[in-house]
């Protein structure tokens, strides 16, 4: 079945320590997004790629880095300069340009906690 | 940029109607979609409006006003499975095809 999957579900990391969260589609996607969730609201944009080698940063990027070496994958790593980065991680994937809606399909998230 | 405001919380009753109003002020337009996501969940993709009007799909109907910058989510014959967050999101004008997200409208559908 086409999708998205992130792994793992549930990670937990000390602080200081760089992570890296990984996010692979199989449907084809030219653009892959990653978005932060925090409790009680909405989805902030970290990073966003608009195709193989490209990336550019969403609203939050800073203690975050992105790589887009393949079209199938977009990982992320959190850094340790990211100040607050417990939090639910959501990966997602659009074709835009389509004649149809172009919506975001997203994978099932990992949760972050930084002890 | 993107300014989206929706309401915080929602309740209403199982085989009721309710509507989730969404506003928005854009640098630029090309969409805007409506999300469904229960709790610890990803966000479902339920509709999405470009022109003018109301789209119906199934229970679900999605009303857009770009002069207004107001769209809404209507839900009708409510179900206890409808009790959830729904995130409006408008996606802008670019190749890129990002959107920006509303903080969501938690619904709570009671018996």
């Amino acid at each position: 079945d086409g999708g998205i999957t992130q792994s793992p579900k549930y990670l937990f990391r000390k602080e200081g320590q760089n992570v890296t969260l990984s996010c692979e589609q199989n449907l084809n996607h030219d653009a892959m997004y990653w978005y932060r969730q925090d409790p009680g609201q909405g989805l902030r944009l970290i990073y966003y790629s608009q195709i193989v080698n490209d990336f550019q940063k969403g609203d939050i990027a800073e203690g975050y880095s992105v790589s887009r070496e393949k079209k199938e994958s977009f990982p992320l790593t959190v850094t340790s300069a990211q100040k607050n980065p417990t939090a639910f991680y959501l990966c997602a994937s659009s074709q835009p340009g389509l004649a149809g809606a172009g919506e975001q399909f997203f994978g099932p998230g990992t949760r972050l906690t930084v002890l | 940029g993107q300014n989206i405001d929706q309401p915080t919380e929602m309740t209403a009753t199982e085989g009721a109607i309710v509507q989730i109003n969404c506003t928005y002020q854009t640098s630029g337009f090309n969409g805007l979609f409506w999300y469904q996501q229960h709790a610890g969940e990803a966000p479902t993709f339920l509709s999405y409006n470009v022109l003018d009007g109301l789209e119906e799909k199934g229970r679900f109907s999605s009303f857009l006003s770009r002069s207004k910058g107001y769209s809404y989510l209507l839900l009708k014959e409510l179900q206890m499975k409808d009790s959830a967050s729904y995130l409006c999101a408008v996606r802008d004008s670019t190749n890129a095809g990002k959107s920006t997200f509303g903080d969501g409208t938690t619904l709570t559908v009671k018996p």
